[in-house]
């Protein structure tokens, strides 16, 4: 059984351009969610989604956006890039949409922001 | 607010050691906890996750207790590897109607076994 799959998982950018970042969730994981992980600021809640709706949104501004497809695929993007972007986005999936669900997270996509 | 904190950010050990790794949480309010591995450069690796209705779970050499009422989660390895060598992570996962799966994760405890 294939685990969760992010692509890219390396990408270079430079300041003010916007980047998509893809996540595929276990089969049959409904819930998806994202996860900004920095040396300074640790591992930081982005945004969830299940059934193709958001659920809850962590503490980033509105240049960070996501939307979830009806096969449980999710992206993330993120507009007008800052240096501070830099950062693995890691995404996570979940089999149940109750909060009781183990999370298995996939190895991320590193973005560096030139 | 949840704050979740890891004692000690770091930690160095001759291989075949016992050790225990601290997790705490400031909201006993919480759904599960779960504990986490992360080797360099990649993502996170579930260890074992403990329900708030549960005081232990065990996989093999790792072993992870909770008590939700003082808001500490302890995860102990046995005869501990060089292979063991990586960072640690717990999260918990609050108990709101709508936490979904936010979880909130400690700053880690980088773990290394010497040979």
């Amino acid at each position: 059984k294939a685990g969760v799959t992010q692509t890219p998982r390396y990408l270079i950018k430079t300041r003010g351009q916007q980047v998509t970042l893809s996540c595929s969730p276990i089969s049959g994981h409904r819930s998806v969610s994202w996860y900004q992980q920095t040396p300074g600021q640790g591992l930081q809640f982005l945004f969830e989604y299940f059934s193709e709706t958001q659920r809850n949104k962590g503490n980033f501004p509105g240049r960070f956006s996501g939307r979830q497809f009806s096969n449980s695929r999710s992206e993330m993007n993120v507009s007008t890039l800052e240096l501070g972007d830099s950062a693995l986005y890691l995404c996570a999936s979940s089999l149940e949409g109750v909060n009781t669900g183990e999370l298995f997270f996939g190895e991320g996509s590193r973005l560096t922001v030139l | 607010k949840q704050e979740v904190t890891q004692i000690p950010a770091a930690l160095s050990v001759p291989e075949g050691e016992n050790l225990v790794l601290n997790c705490s949480f400031t909201d006993s309010a919480i759904y599960n906890l779960q504990w986490f591995r992360q080797d360099p450069g990649k993502g996170l690796t579930s260890l074992l996750l403990i329900q708030s209705s549960q005081r232990e779970q065990t996989s093999g050499r790792l072993n992870a207790s909770l008590d939700k009422s003082s808001g500490r989660s302890t995860l102990y390895i046995a005869a501990s590897q060089p292979g063991d060598s990586a960072t640690y992570l717990c999260a918990v996962r609050g108990q709101v109607d709508n936490a979904g799966n936010m979880l909130t994760f400690g700053g880690g405890t980088r773990l290394m076994v010497k040979p």
